[in-house]
């Protein structure tokens, strides 16, 4: 079974500019959740997806960072403008359901270097 | 959601048992408790998930006593490459809601 994949791998950029993140989770699974991962620390959710819809988003910086999951299946994060502080790891995690037995099944992550 | 608290960092040495406690005082009744490990580099990786009792797999077992308070990971005869760290999660049913703290950072010895 192929797992979720996420791209790009690498990315660095100067602050003020723009960036975006892909996702491809696992087919069929219904949730998908995007983390930011600071080093040292555990990973924060960002948003979580239930299908199309939006499930939690409170961590999300709105004012900066946006999220779609387009049909339900593949998910962009943005962000626009990035500052210093959005260095991290992007990790992107899909399951099947959400709740009782929610195993998350995490993508490689993207490491995101803002200079 | 409920906070989870767990020791920084933990060293063992191979073939020995290991015991990793997360404490989680405010787990409400519909909430599940899930472990996670992850290497550096990589994603995190699901070990094990219980809501009470006792729960084991191939890989480790879960112990939680009947106030649910706490929890403990255990992992048996730990090798060199069981050196990762380890969350643990609080989930609540039916929303997948949950909340990674900081881990345990566990080093295994020769």
């Amino acid at each position: 079974e192929a797992g979720v994949a996420q791209s790009p791998r690498y990315k660095i950029i100067e602050k003020r500019q723009s960036v975006a993140f892909w996702c491809n989770p696992i087919s069929g699974h219904a949730t998908l959740y995007w983390y930011q991962q600071i080093l040292g620390q555990g990973p924060k959710l960002l948003i979580q997806f239930q299908n199309n819809g939006v499930v939690d988003d409170s961590q999300l910086p709105k004012d900066r960072f946006s999220a779609e999951r387009l049909k339900g299946v593949d998910s962009t994060l943005k962000i626009q403008p990035a500052k210093l502080e959005d260095s991290a790891v992007y990790l992107c995690a899909s399951s099947f359901l959400a709740g009782k037995l929610n195993e998350q099944f995490f993508g490689p992550g993207t490491r995101l270097t803002v200079l | 959601l409920a906070k989870t608290t767990q020791p920084i960092s933990m060293d063992s040495y191979e073939g020995q048992e290991v015991n990793i406690t997360c404490s989680h005082n405010n787990i409400a009744t519909n909430d599940y408790i899930t472990w996670y490990q992850q290497f550096p580099s990589q994603g995190p990786r699901f070990i094990i998930q219980g809501y009470k009792t006792k729960v084991t797999n191939e890989v480790a077992s879960l112990f939680i006593p009947a106030d649910r308070k706490s929890s403990t990971l255990s992992l048996p005869r730990v090798s060199l490459s069981d050196t990762a760290v380890y969350y643990c999660l609080v989930e609540v049913s039916n929303a997948g809601k949950s909340t990674f703290g900081d881990g345990t950072t566990l080093t295994v010895k020769p």
